[in-house]
């Protein structure tokens, strides 16, 4: 398995625009996580999917932030508009349950300038 | 839910020292402690972790301890090396369906 796989690598836009993550989980793994790392906030859990459905979105900030999984191999994240203060490094993790043994993504570096 | 402190955020070490990262947590029904080490732009990978039915575990250099009656544990480098540089995150369950919440993490340095 080639891991879980997070696309762009590197994003960097405008204030204003519309930025979208994407993530593809390890097969088999039935929960999805997004995580969003600043030095000032550390590790910070946005939103978990069980099953394609979202479970916890307590951690979205705002109503800027919307994320989906359409199917169980894929997941978006999305920021519209985009501002210079969510820059930070976004993660994916996936796991085959929701307490144990995560496997995170590459990350995404998101720079909103 | 639950609220993970992790000291401390530096920790500076000789090389073939030992270092020691502690983590306390506030929901005494977590029952999973597991510690992630993240290198400079590199993501967060598990190293070692430990259920709440162990006091103690040991993966050659790297050991982690659990007190649950004071809801701590901490994480133990032996014969540190300078591929040990890194930043380390411990983290907790909440016992429930919570996910894992971590902690702010603890950047070590291996002095040569």
């Amino acid at each position: 398995d080639a891991g879980v796989i997070q696309s762009p690598r590197h994003e960097v836009t405008e204030m204003g625009q519309e930025v979208t993550l994407r993530c593809k989980p390890i097969s088999g793994h039935d929960y999805l996580f997004w995580y969003r790392q600043t030095m000032m906030r550390g590790l910070e859990l946005l939103i978990y999917f069980n099953n394609n459905v979202p479970i916890d979105d307590s951690g979205m900030p705002e109503d800027r932030f919307s994320a989906k999984m359409p199917n169980a191999s894929f997941s978006t994240l999305k920021i519209q508009p985009s501002e210079p203060r969510d820059s930070a490094v976004y993660f994916c993790a996936s796991s085959e349950t929701p307490n144990y043994g995560y496997t995170f993504g590459s990350g995404t570096r998101l720079t909103v300038v | 839910g639950e609220n993970v402190e992790q000291h401390p955020s530096t920790l500076s070490v000789q090389e073939g020292d030992s270092a020691v990262i502690k983590c306390t947590y506030s929901d005494s029904a977590s029952n999973y402690f597991p510690w992630y080490k993240q290198e400079l732009g590199k993501r967060p990978q598990l190293i070692i972790d430990i259920r709440s039915n162990v006091g103690e575990k040991k993966d050659q250099r790297i050991a982690v301890t659990l007190n649950k009656t004071a809801k701590h544990f901490s994480l133990h480098i032996t014969e540190t090396q300078p591929e040990d540089s890194a930043v380390y995150f411990c983290a907790a369950s909440g016992g429930g369906a919570d996910g894992l919440t971590f902690g702010k993490g603890t950047h070590l340095i291996i002095q040569p």
